[in-house]
């Protein structure tokens, strides 16, 4: 276990339905983290909340929304996708400071969608 | 633009040997180096770090080597096991910024 809770870990959802994702940390960070993991391609950084506060959104469609209520729960919601957007989806978290770069994450959500 | 990427897309090894996976950045102001394994089902899981002010670094069967002047970074993980079949990734940073991630080495390890 690495301290860092996704449900589901697995979706299969049409293109016109809604869906959330769930991340949950257990390691008192404060930076928490969305990624997109496609085959044989680098792991995309999606958005960054640092303090529930998003820092960061990577030029991603607005058909994914993120909501951070506080430091240790993160969603990612769906709506309206694309076949193109299935991929595994990871989270992570993160400690800040000099160590904000080692990440901890999740297990992921393998979306597909239909 | 800036990238970082990786000389091989899979490795094969024989249980017992020492492995050897490489990456390759183009960044010149990357000045932060982690190691990542990736178990099928899994997340990606910290194995070591490096900062540029460092050429090598060791830990518990790994040991990684970086070289700035060709801009290069290994892992090299000793004895290697069937528990070690895995995707292996490099990440780096500069200035503190977030992580860029390579796609990946996928090292098979033949028992």
């Amino acid at each position: 276990e690495t301290g860092v809770t996704q449900t589901p870990r697995h979706l299969v959802m049409g293109m016109t339905n809604k869906k959330s994702l769930k991340c949950e940390q257990h390691l008192g960070h404060n930076a928490m983290y969305w990624y997109k993991q496609s085959a044989k391609k680098p792991l995309e950084l999606m958005f960054v909340y640092n303090f529930k506060e998003q820092t960061e959104n990577n030029s991603v469609p607005s058909r994914f929304s993120p909501e951070c209520p506080n430091s240790s729960h993160l969603f990612l919601h769906l709506h309206t996708l694309q076949p193109e957007d299935s991929a595994l989806y990871l989270c992570a978290s993160s400690p800040g400071g000099p160590a904000k770069n080692i990440q901890y994450f999740g297990a992921g959500t393998r979306l597909s969608v239909l | 633009g800036e990238s970082v990427g990786l000389h091989l897309p899979t490795l094969s090894v024989q249980e017992g040997d020492n492995s050897i996976i490489n990456c390759a950045y183009s960044n010149s102001a990357s000045d932060y180096f982690i190691w990542y394994k990736q178990e099928s089902g899994k997340g990606p899981q910290f194995i070591i770090d490096i900062r540029s002010n460092m050429d090598k670094r060791q830990g518990q069967r790994v040991t990684v080597l970086l070289n700035k002047t060709v801009k290069h970074l290994s892992l090299q993980i000793a004895a290697t096991q069937p528990g070690d079949s895995a995707v292996y990734f490099c990440a780096e940073s500069s200035n503190n910024n977030d992580m860029r991630f390579g796609a990946g080495t996928r090292l098979t390890v033949k028992p």
